[in-house]
């Protein structure tokens, strides 16, 4: 079965602290593996797209790894900010068919404190 | 900063009732969609549209119908409103470019319709 799993679930942490939030996924044949941000009462902003050949993406602060052969990403946030309190979703594309599927995680709820 | 954009932002109405939600993009995208989103729950994928004159049900069984007469419209109606419908509504469009049907463009979301039924 096709699946998405986040980990932790929520995480707190200091102003200026860094953190990494965790993807494993069972979703094959594997397209894209896709990070948004979710702030509260907003709708998903993207922030990284990996194909199976990059195992690295920046964006700013953002910085997305893939390991494509353990099925597995990671998010790492540099230096965060209290705007960076939001969800942060991992989401996998197949290539099964035409049409492929998005596969998406429950989130990980950040909360950054002062 | 994505152009799509959905109304009401909030609506409370009750049982039995015909809902219109409303969603517009300017980018010009050809792909649309319709995603269901309860608390702390993943997204689910309950209609999408290639383009104008198309529409397609998603994963997840819904009571819901949408229409795509225009590029930059894609409306979703429930003819009948019940408390099961509760929930938070987000459409989304994405360019065509690439094979596949999601390829690997970035989806853009507008910021969702939150939906109560009484």
């Amino acid at each position: 079965k096709n699946q998405v799993e986040q980990s932790p679930q929520s995480l707190i942490i200091l102003e200026g602290k860094n953190c990494t939030l965790q993807c494993n996924y069972t979703v094959s044949p594997f397209s894209n593996l896709r990070w948004y941000k979710q702030d509260t009462g907003r709708g998903p902003v993207s922030l990284t797209i990996m194909t199976f050949s990059e195992n690295t993406k920046s964006n700013g602060r953002y910085t997305a790894t893939l390991d494509a052969d353990t099925k597995q990403s990671s998010l790492h946030i540099t230096a965060s900010q209290l705007s960076d309190s939001a969800s942060y979703i991992c989401v996998v594309s197949d290539r099964g068919s035409t049409l492929g599927r998005l596969y998406f995680g429950r989130g990980t709820q950040l909360t950054v404190w002062p | 900063e994505a152009d799509i954009y959905q109304t009401p932002r909030y609506l409370v109405i009750g049982t039995g009732k015909k809902i219109t939600l409303e969603c517009s993009q300017t980018m010009g995208h050809d792909k649309m969609y319709w995603y269901q989103q309860d608390p702390g729950m993943e997204l689910h994928l309950i209609h999408y549209s290639y383009g104008v004159n198309s529409t397609e049900k998603g994963d997840l069984s819904s009571e819901s119908t949408v229409s795509r007469i225009r590029t930059e419209h894609f409306p979703l109606t429930l003819e009948s409103a019940r408390p099961s419908h509760t929930s938070q509504y987000l459409c989304a469009s994405s360019e065509s470019k690439g094979a596949g049907f999601y390829s690997n463009q970035p989806q853009h979301f507008g910021d969702g319709t939150r939906l109560s039924i009484l």
